[in-house]
């Protein structure tokens, strides 16, 4: 598609359940990001992919957060044992290149965990 | 560490006047900044973009101004219209760091009737 398309807008997970995200990069878009905004106007990157590839996983919190992007699926944010802090918008973003090129960014998934 | 800011919070200005944001950074290995703008509920939508090659882009009512000996860059919008009120962000990435963009804190703008 012409758009980076994110599901869903919003998910509501109480402390401790597994929340997963979803995301469809603009078609012939090689590299996805993942991004967390926690306060209104802040992005924390997360991780990377160059296609099915993981390319930069240094913002990642590993031992809950995990992300894949597998050929011809949509690619996928999982948070297992949801924390209060982890409420937040996750957005994604694809471009076409690595150097110099522009994220396109989808609307982002609300995750509000109670 | 914040390697990318936008001190002004938020700016107001008059319809059809100048807008002008601006975005410093601390990082010399950045070679590619950008602008984004945000409304609510939405995504970050690209804007406009400068190599450090360059140190001017335009685009329309949309010019990006880079200074690298003082690692700032400006974004100036003429003339400014009630529906450039948004939220504006900067963003820079190095070629190092796989197009990996930081971003600043934003900035508000208000363009009033």
């Amino acid at each position: 598609g012409e758009e980076v398309a994110q599901t869903p807008k919003h998910l509501v997970r109480g402390e401790g359940q597994k929340a997963k995200l979803y995301c469809a990069p603009i078609k012939g878009h090689s590299y996805v990001f993942w991004y967390q905004q926690v306060l209104k106007n802040e992005f924390k990157f997360l991780i990377s992919f160059q296609n099915e590839n993981v390319f930069d996983e240094t913002g990642m919190p590993k031992e809950r957060f995990s992300a894949k992007c597998l050929p011809n699926s949509p690619c996928s944010l999982e948070i297992q044992a949801t924390k209060l802090e982890d409420s937040a918008v996750y957005f994604c973003a694809s471009s076409q290149s690595r150097q110099n090129s522009p994220l396109h960014f989808g609307n982002g998934t609300r995750l509000t965990v109670t | 560490d914040q390697q990318v800011k936008q001190n002004s919070p938020s700016l107001s200005v008059q319809e059809g006047r100048i807008s002008i944001l601006n975005c410093d950074y601390t990082n010399s290995m950045f070679d590619y900044f950008l602008w984004y703008k945000k409304y609510p509920a939405e995504g970050p939508t690209f804007l406009i973009s400068i190599s450090s090659i360059k140190d001017k882009n335009e685009d329309g009512r949309f010019t990006v101004f880079l200074n690298k000996s003082a690692k700032h860059l400006s974004l100036h919008i003429v003339p400014s219209q009630p529906g450039d009120s948004a939220v504006y962000f900067c963003a820079a990435s190095a070629n190092n760091q796989g197009g990996k963009l930081i971003f600043g804190q934003g900035t508000e703008l208000s363009v009033k009737p």
